[in-house]
């Protein structure tokens, strides 16, 4: 199916152990996103990627590491969980369209984390 | 720093009414904006988006208006329904930059 999937929607893991949330988008759109949104927050970007392999970081990056080997492809590990992590984790991706500059992004329906 | 928010947290209307959603942005070089919606359990979804050489864009029963002198940024909802009751983010981007700045959010609550 077409679109931006995320995997897995819901996650209950320890504090300590390692986590890995997937994003796939069939757009072959250049940039994707990570967000976090926690209530009080808004949507806080954690990591972002212009292309494949090229990744920066975000607002709120401390705990966290991106690749992107693959365009579809922009996993999010958390290296090592802890109970402020626990939260909602949004992918997004956008397209850039030569002489238009940026365009929307497109969601994924997020990915639920409690960290025990 | 700069950034974007939104006058009102909690929004409540009655089917029917027509709603505006506001939102103040304090960089000046922002250009492009957008509104999403966020139903619950669910990721944001487009709305509707404007360039900053456009002062209001309509879609369907959606309008948003732009007033760059005193950066505010408006969504109206034509006859709200209940289907519309969610949260709505709006966001910008500025330079060219290809990473928004969201707003935190505003609660939009149709009662029937």
């Amino acid at each position: 199916d077409a679109g931006i999937t995320q995997s897995p929607r819901y996650k209950i893991t320890e504090t300590g152990r390692q986590v890995t949330l997937m994003c796939h988008q069939t757009w072959s759109h250049s940039y994707m996103f990570w967000y976090r949104q926690d209530l009080g927050h808004g949507l806080r970007l954690i990591y972002y990627s212009a292309a494949a392999d090229i990744t920066d970081k975000g607002e709120v990056p401390d705990g966290y590491v991106v690749s992107r080997s693959k365009t579809e492809n922009f996993p999010l590990t958390l290296e090592s969980a802890t109970r402020s992590q626990t939260s909602v984790y949004f992918c997004a991706s956008s397209e850039t369209t030569s002489g238009k500059g940026p365009g929307e992004l497109f969601f994924g329906e997020g990915s639920r984390l409690t960290v025990l | 720093g700069e950034s974007v928010g939104l006058h009102l947290p909690t929004l409540s209307v009655q089917e029917g009414d027509n709603s505006i959603i506001n939102c103040a942005y304090s960089n000046s070089a922002s250009d492009y904006f957008i509104w999403y919606k966020q139903e619950s359990g669910k990721g944001p979804q487009f709305i509707i988006d404007i360039r900053s050489n456009m002062d209001k864009r309509q879609g369907q029963r959606v309008t948003v208006l732009l007033n760059k002198t005193v950066k505010h940024l408006s969504l109206q909802i034509a006859a709200t329904q209940p289907g519309d009751s969610a949260v709505y983010f709006c966001a910008e981007l500025s330079g060219g930059s290809y990473i928004p700045t969201f707003g935190r959010g505003t609660s939009l609550i149709v009662h029937p």
